[in-house]
C-alpha cells in the first residue's frame, strides 16, 4: 500500500488551523496512525485508529477519515508544534507518508 | 517509565557489518512486539523489520530483505537488529519502536535512535 501525505512542508501562524492529509492507495478501513518528531527526538504517537487522541496529547491535535482518505488537524498551532508529522498505515506490514514539516512563523 | 535505548551505531565501510542493541524498561517486554524504523538524512521514516513475542515470527521491508536479521533476547529485555552487506544508502539514524497493539503497529514508545555511517 502506497501512501500519500500532502503537503510536504508548510508555514503558518500561531493560532493557525493546519491540516494535513493522508491518502492510502487501497481501502485500509481506520488502520492509520500520526506521529509528530522533532529533530533530534524520538517520534512520539499523536493520533491512532485515524482519531483516538493517544493519552497526554493536546487536544488541539485530532484526526479523522475512514477507507483511503485521512486528516490530521492542529486546531490551534502553537510554537512547540513545529516538526514533521507523519502518517503510519497499517496493512500487512507498517508503512509511513512521505511526512509534513510545519513551520510556526 | 518505559524506556529505549539502542546503541551500535558506528562508522562501517560498503560491504561490512553491524550489529544494533536496543535495551528497554519499565514494561514487560516478552509481551510486546518490536520494530526497527530508520531515517536517512533528509528522508522520512522508514520501518525496516518487526518481531513477535511469543513466537518470534518477523516481518522485514522489501528493502533490507535478506540482509537485516531482527532477534530478541526476552531475558535480557532487549531486541537486535543485524546490519548485512550495508551500502551507502543504508546510512540512516536507527530506531527502536515499542508495538503497543500488534498487529496494528501503533508504536506507542521509541527510543532516541542510533547513527549508522556507510563509508569508505
Amino acid at each position: 500500500i502506497q501512501m500519500t501525505q500532502s503537503p510536504s512542508s508548510l508555514s503558518a501562524s500561531v493560532g493557525d488551523r493546519v491540516a494535513i492529509t493522508c491518502q492510502a492507495s487501497r481501502h485500509i478501513t481506520n488502520q492509520l496512525h500520526w506521529y509528530q518528531h522533532k529533530r533530534g527526538e524520538a517520534p512520539k504517537l499523536l493520533i491512532f485508529d485515524a482519531s483516538i487522541l493517544e493519552t497526554g496529547v493536546p487536544s488541539r491535535f485530532s484526526g479523522s477519515g475512514y477507507g483511503t482518505d485521512f486528516t490530521f488537524t492542529i486546531s490551534s498551532l502553537q510554537p512547540e508544534d513545529s516538526a514533521t508529522y507523519y502518517c503510519q498505515q497499517h496493512d500487512d506490514i507498517p508503512a509511513f507518508g512521505g511526512g509534513t514539516k510545519v513551520e510556526v512563523k | 517509565e518505559v524506556q529505549l535505548l539502542e546503541s551500535g551505531g558506528d562508522l562501517v565501510q560498503p560491504g561490512g557489518s553491524l550489529r544494533l542493541s536496543c535495551a528497554t524498561s519499565g514494561f514487560s517486554f516478552s509481551n510486546f512486539a518490536m520494530s526497527w524504523v530508520r531515517q536517512a538524512p533528509g528522508k522520512g521514516l522508514e520501518w525496516l523489520s518487526a518481531i513477535r513475542a511469543g513466537d518470534g515470527r518477523t516481518w522485514y521491508a522489501d528493502t533490507v530483505k535478506g540482509r537485516f536479521t531482527i532477534s530478541r533476547d526476552d531475558s535480557r529485555g532487549t531486541v537486535y537488529l543485524q546490519l548485512n552487506s550495508l551500502r551507502g544508502e543504508d546510512t540512516a539514524v536507527y530506531y527502536c519502536a515499542r508495538d503497543r497493539d500488534f498487529p496494528k503497529d501503533v508504536f506507542d514508545f521509541w527510543g532516541q535512535g542510533t547513527l549508522v555511517t556507510v563509508s569508505s
